[in-house]
């Protein structure tokens, strides 16, 4: 049993591209998020999924973009990277959120 | 908005006790906590539900008052393990699911 998984773990990207961390998950959970943590920070959330083909908007979405067309997956991606989105970026899902929530091991991302 | 954690840091001795309290300016249905250890993803300690009793895990227990809307975390005999930052997680709103402010423990040998 995988959990979370997110992929990369680390990147780096010039100011302006765009990249799309993965995340998917194998435990038929419905509810989705991401989160980023900045250093010494905590963890605010930038959208969140409670199924496939349903979004929303957290607490810091501009900037990001997320689609959910299947249970498993649920892309996060960044167009034109700016320095303010260096952080570490983690991916967390649930089945009803009652359980409490599994988190993935996180994305590194430095943008310079 | 943004549940808040006091204290913000707080250093301990082995077997020493702490609390860490959290606290929202929204009625809250159930508080998560989680554990992050440097370097690390959060991992979920324990949820407290409304209307729900106290929980246990290991000596780390935790309380929910929904009339005062907050919850307080208890480290009873603390052990080195038990360093890292501290995270509660509500909901605002049925699935927004947030983290308040984090609270750093150490704890030294």
């Amino acid at each position: 049993n995988a959990g979370v998984t997110q992929t990369p773990k680390f990147r780096i990207l010039k100011i302006g591209q765009s990249m799309t961390l993965q995340c998917t998950q194998d435990m038929n959970h419905n509810y989705m998020y991401w989160y980023r943590q900045d250093p010494g920070m905590g963890l605010k959330l930038i959208y969140y999924s409670v199924g496939a083909g349903i979004t929303d908007k957290g607490e810091v979405p501009n900037g990001y973009n997320v689609s959910r067309s299947t249970t498993e997956d649920f892309p996060l991606r960044l167009e034109l990277a700016a320095p303010s989105q260096t952080s570490v970026y983690f991916c967390a899902s649930s089945y009803s959120g009652v359980e409490g929530y599994t988190f993935g091991s996180g994305t590194r991302l430095t943008v310079v | 908005q943004q549940p808040v954690q006091s204290p913000q840091a707080v250093i301990l001795r082995e077997g020493e006790d702490a609390v860490i309290n959290c606290s929202s300016s929204k009625a809250l249905y159930s508080v998560h906590w989680y554990r992050q250890k440097h370097g690390e993803a959060p991992v979920f300690l324990m949820i407290l539900l409304k209307g729900g009793e106290q929980k246990g895990h290991d000596k780390i227990s935790a309380s929910f008052n929904e009339k005062k809307q907050q919850s307080s975390l208890y480290l009873t005999a603390s052990q080195l393990s038990y360093s890292g930052t501290y995270f509660c997680g509500t909901a605002s709103g049925t699935y927004k699911y947030i983290f308040g402010t984090g609270t750093r423990l150490k704890v030294l040998a």
